[in-house]
């Protein structure tokens, strides 16, 4: 396995237009995690996933973005009418069932620029 | 997650100890206490994590102070590859099962050749 996997690594788009990213996390695990990251902050928690049910969703997370995890396995990330203030790294993260004392495994990102 | 304190930059010099320290002191008694780095254009890395005791792995140490309101994050030879933003982070169960991360701005490490 070659750790978490994320695609496109880049996208620029127009605004207005929507777009799709995907994230495909280590096969055995079950807890799959959505963050944005903008210039020079942490990466912020957009919203959760423990197998295919949507369990939690930040205030971050408007009605334009969408997120779904069909089969427990790959998850998408839908923004819909992307706005400039989209632009920010999307990253996607997965870990094995656990507590507090698990870590999360990152992908390399997808850096979304919206003109 | 509670909150943490780091210094926004650190300059190490090539080859020598790096100390990171960060505050905690609302932690709750069932926070772990774990560190991710991230260098540039990368996700966030896993580096440790601990609870009470010291911890040591093959990236670094962690040392907890004994009221655990601070810990500091060892790196014992600063290589030009450890540069990166160094994040403390306190998890802990945030509902749902989702125990997220809960990032901050992290400590800038610089590495001098």
């Amino acid at each position: 396995d070659t750790g978490v996997s994320q695609d496109p690594r880049h996208k620029i788009t127009k605004r207005g237009q929507n777009v799709t990213f995907r994230c495909d996390p280590i096969s055995e695990h079950n807890r799959l995690y959505w963050y944005r990251q903008t210039l020079g902050q942490g990466p912020e928690f957009l919203t959760y996933f423990q197998n295919e049910a949507q369990l939690e969703k930040s205030r971050l997370l408007s009605d334009r973005f969408s997120a779904e995890r069909p089969k427990g396995s790959f998850s998408t990330l839908e923004i819909q009418r992307t706005e400039q203030g989209d632009s920010a790294m999307y990253l996607c993260a997965s870990s094995y069932m656990g507590g507090s004392n698990t870590e999360a495994f990152f992908g390399q990102g997808t850096r979304l620029t919206v003109v | 997650d509670a909150k943490t304190t780091q210094p926004n930059s650190m300059e190490s010099n090539e080859e020598e100890p790096v100390h990171l320290p960060c505050n905690h002191s609302t932690i709750s008694g069932t926070d772990y206490i774990h560190w991710y780095r991230q260098l540039p254009s990368q996700g966030p890395e896993y580096v440790i994590h601990g609870l009470t005791s010291n911890v040591n792995n093959r990236m670094a140490s962690l040392a907890i102070a004994e009221d655990r309101k601070s810990s500091t994050l060892i790196l014992h030879r600063a290589t030009l590859r450890d540069a990166a933003v160094y994040y403390c982070i306190l998890r802990g169960y945030s509902g749902a099962g989702s125990y997220q991360l809960t990032f901050g701005k992290g400590t800038k490490l610089s590495v001098i050749p």
